[in-house]
């Protein structure tokens, strides 16, 4: 079953703007991460944060935490015509045999921005 | 250090046939992962390998599909007789013990 969702599923914004992203999950754990996508093209790894940690930034990137929640939020800053992509949150679900780390993906988020 | 590689990038076959996706991990990552991803859709884990080894390979259909990570050479995922809902982009991921995977290009395979 899908693990994350991503919320809202396509956003619109001007060059500039911020944009941020939601994600959800069910189950606990060790790991969440954010890939991009662009069209046709293979995944981007954007940012790690572990399950102890709330809060992380790089560059224009910001990811929150809440495990309580179950919940991560991704903010993009002045966010430029090259940030058009699709965003996916990639959760780790350890196997119950062998210790696989195997990503749970969400369907995705399209991020359009506009010149 | 070159990444994740993946042959072909696009790869058609006529239902029945066979298709074989290629993944060559990065240098120094001994752990092997392959996803499938629908059109619209996030991607879906299918199997996870060491060298090898598979070591999970609970997201792998039951029949047509099965995967390889030999001792020397890439990692293959193989599908016989394919088949039309077979479409989709196969990706790979390596990673070191237990940390970021780093994803191919992927390998698009239509089935006519």
């Amino acid at each position: 079953s899908q693990q994350g969702e991503e919320d809202p599923q396509a956003l619109s914004i001007q060059e500039g703007e911020n944009a941020t992203m939601n994600c959800s999950y069910k189950t606990s754990i060790n790991n969440l991460q954010w890939y991009r996508q662009n069209s046709g093209r293979g995944l981007v790894h954007l940012i790690l944060i572990r399950s102890n940690e709330r809060e992380k930034h790089s560059g224009r990137l910001r990811v929150t935490l809440d495990t309580s929640k179950k919940s991560s939020s991704l903010l993009i800053t002045a966010s430029r015509a090259a940030d058009t992509a699709s965003y996916f949150c990639a959760t780790d679900a350890l196997a119950a045999q062998g210790g696989s780390e195997k990503l749970v993906f969400g369907k995705g988020m399209k991020l359009t921005v506009n010149p | 250090n070159a990444g994740v590689m993946q042959n072909p990038r696009h790869l058609v076959r006529r239902r029945g046939q066979e298709a074989r996706l290629r993944c060559s991990p990065m240098k120094g990552h001994s752990h092997v992962y392959w996803y499938r991803q629908l059109p619209e859709e996030g991607l879906k884990f299918m199997v996870y390998l060491q060298k090898e080894n598979i070591i999970d390979e609970s997201g792998m259909p039951k029949e047509r599909f099965s995967a390889e990570f030999p001792k020397e050479g890439p990692s293959i995922l193989r599908i016989q007789q394919v088949v039309r809902g077979d479409s989709a982009a196969y990706f790979c991921a390596s990673s070191p013990l237990g940390y970021t995977q780093y994803f191919g290009p992927g390998t698009r395979l239509t089935v006519l």
